[in-house]
C-alpha cells in the first residue's frame, strides 16, 4: 500500500543554516505530494504541495521537487530561521481521497 | 476564516466517561476525517467520511465511533473512555474528486484520559 518515510528527528540548527528533510515515499500511481508544518499547540497547515513529475513546491523560503524516479520529495530551505522551529511532515494523496503521513521530523533552530 | 473548527480545545475525563469531540468545517468539503497525535507516532487515522452519509475506519477505530450529522460537521465520540485514549484529536476535511487538493486541519482537542 501508499506509504511515506520520513527522516527521523529531531534536527537541530543554528541560525542561517541549510536544511534538509528527506522523506520518500511508496505509491501505485501518480499521487500529489505534500509537506506540512505544525508550530507548538496547533493544527498541520500546508507549506507546500506538487502533483507531478519534477514540479517544484515552494512557500516562505521552502522548496521540494517531486522526484518520481528516486520516489522522493526531500524538504529544503537555503537558511533558516529561529521562527522556523516546527515539526514538519510529508504527506502523500492516495486513492479514494486517502492521505498517507510521514512520523515527523522536529526541526530547531537556535540564534 | 474559520476553516476547520474543532470543539472543545482542551478536555479532562475520567476512566469510563463519554464526550463527544466536535469538528465542523466551512469550505463546502466533501471529505472529512478524525485523526489521533501520539509522539513518535505521527498521525494516525481513526475514521473517515468520503461523503455526507459515509464513514469507514481509519487504523485505530476501536473504542470510538463517528457520525456524519451533515456535510459540515463530523463528530467523534468515546463511549467508554480509557486511558489509551489520552492524546491529540485532529479533524481535517478536504475536497474531493480531484487529486491534488489538501487536507485542511482543525487546532486540535487535546484529551486526558485519568
Amino acid at each position: 500500500g501508499d506509504s511515506v518515510t520520513q527522516m527521523e528527528g529531531p534536527v537541530t540548527l543554528s541560525e542561517e543554516a541549510f536544511l534538509t528533510i528527506n522523506c520518500t515515499y511508496t505509491a501505485t500511481g501518480y499521487p500529489s505530494l505534500f509537506w506540512y508544518v505544525q508550530y507548538p499547540g496547533e493544527g498541520l497547515q500546508l507549506l507546500l504541495k506538487a502533483t507531478k513529475a519534477d514540479d517544484k513546491g515552494s512557500n516562505k523560503g521552502f522548496e521540494a521537487t517531486y522526484r518520481k524516479e528516486t520516489t522522493s520529495f526531500h524538504l529544503e530551505k537555503g537558511s533558516v530561521q529561529v521562527s522556523d522551529s516546527a515539526v514538519y511532515f510529508c504527506a502523500l494523496r492516495g486513492p479514494g481521497n486517502q492521505f498517507y503521513f510521514g512520523t515527523g521530523t522536529s526541526l530547531t533552530v537556535i540564534p | 476564516n474559520a476553516g476547520v473548527t474543532q470543539t472543545p480545545k482542551f478536555q479532562v475525563l475520567k476512566t469510563g466517561q463519554s464526550m463527544t469531540l466536535q469538528c465542523a468545517q466551512d469550505m463546502n468539503h466533501n471529505s472529512m476525517y478524525w485523526y489521533r497525535q501520539d509522539p513518535g507516532m505521527g498521525l494516525r487515522l481513526i475514521y473517515y467520511s468520503a461523503s455526507e452519509g459515509t464513514t469507514d475506519k481509519g487504523e485505530v477505530p476501536n473504542g470510538y465511533n463517528v457520525s456524519r450529522l451533515n456535510k459540515r460537521e463530523f463528530s467523534l465520540r468515546l463511549e467508554s473512555a480509557a486511558p489509551s485514549q489520552t492524546s491529540v484529536y485532529f479533524c481535517a476535511s478536504s475536497e474531493s474528486g480531484g487529486g491534488n487538493q489538501p487536507q485542511h486541519f482543525g487546532d486540535g482537542t487535546r484529551l486526558s484520559i485519568l
